[in-house]
């Protein structure tokens, strides 16, 4: 169970491409999802959090221009990329937490690695 | 300001032997800890987690360890085996919110 699908895993585009992501909850529900990004050999950071039915709230540094989160549904949150530039390249990762409790862990996608050229 | 720390960047042990993964951590506001598994290329995978009203939480070869005092938490893996080879993650959060994550552990386990 708590089963987090996101897609595509890999994408190559142009530099000023804009590319959208898509995290899916495929047997539970998330009022609450999350998009981290990561650099190699690096940690996760956390870029934002998406809610349901609501603006995402960005951490510090994370322009919300360029990096446009929608949460239309408690299974379906995207991360869009606009006009995309090589210094975006990076393994982006959504994570979701299953709705009512607290204690309940993140569960993750397999992350999507972003190549922009 | 990192809150989360790994302080060693990787471990290596003998298959049947015991892993022990440290972090610490700096936000004392912190109440939820956690332990996942990366391979390259994929997701984190949940291992396993510990609130701040407990010290210990043992789930089949994995265990992990509070010591709320010092700020320091600690996964062991009993017996090793050369599948559990991977990135391990301590990550925190507060009040089930955002998670911080460290920056990882390597472990190789050597058959």
């Amino acid at each position: 169970g708590a089963v987090v699908s996101q897609h595509p895993s890999w994408v190559i585009c142009k530099s000023g491409t804009s590319v959208k992501i898509e995290c899916r909850s495929l047997d539970f529900q998330a009022t609450t999802m999350f998009w981290y990004r990561q650099f190699p050999k690096q940690s996760l950071m956390l870029m934002a959090t998406s809610n349901e039915g609501s603006k995402a709230t960005y951490e510090q540094g994370v322009e919300k221009d360029k990096f446009l989160i929608n949460h239309a549904s408690l299974t379906l949150s995207t991360l869009t990329v606009t006009s995309a530039h090589p210094e975006d390249s990076s393994f982006y990762i959504c994570s979701a937490r299953p709705v009512a409790l607290m204690g309940q862990p993140q569960h993750f996608g397999d992350g999507t690695r972003l190549s922009i050229l | 300001d990192q809150q989360v720390k790994q302080n060693s960047p990787s471990l290596s042990v003998q298959e049947g032997r015991i892993s022990i993964l440290n972090c610490d951590y700096t936000n004392s506001m912190f109440d939820y800890f956690l332990w996942y598994k990366k391979y390259p290329a994929e997701g984190p995978t949940f291992l396993i987690s510990i609130s701040s009203i407990k010290d210990k939480n043992e789930d089949g070869r994995f265990t992990v360890f509070l010591n709320k005092s010092a700020k320091h938490l600690s996964l062991h893996i009993v017996p090793s085996q050369p599948g559990d080879s991977a990135v391990y993650f301590c990550a925190a959060s507060e009040y089930g919110n955002k998670l911080v994550f460290g920056a990882g552990t390597i472990l190789r386990v050597k058959s």
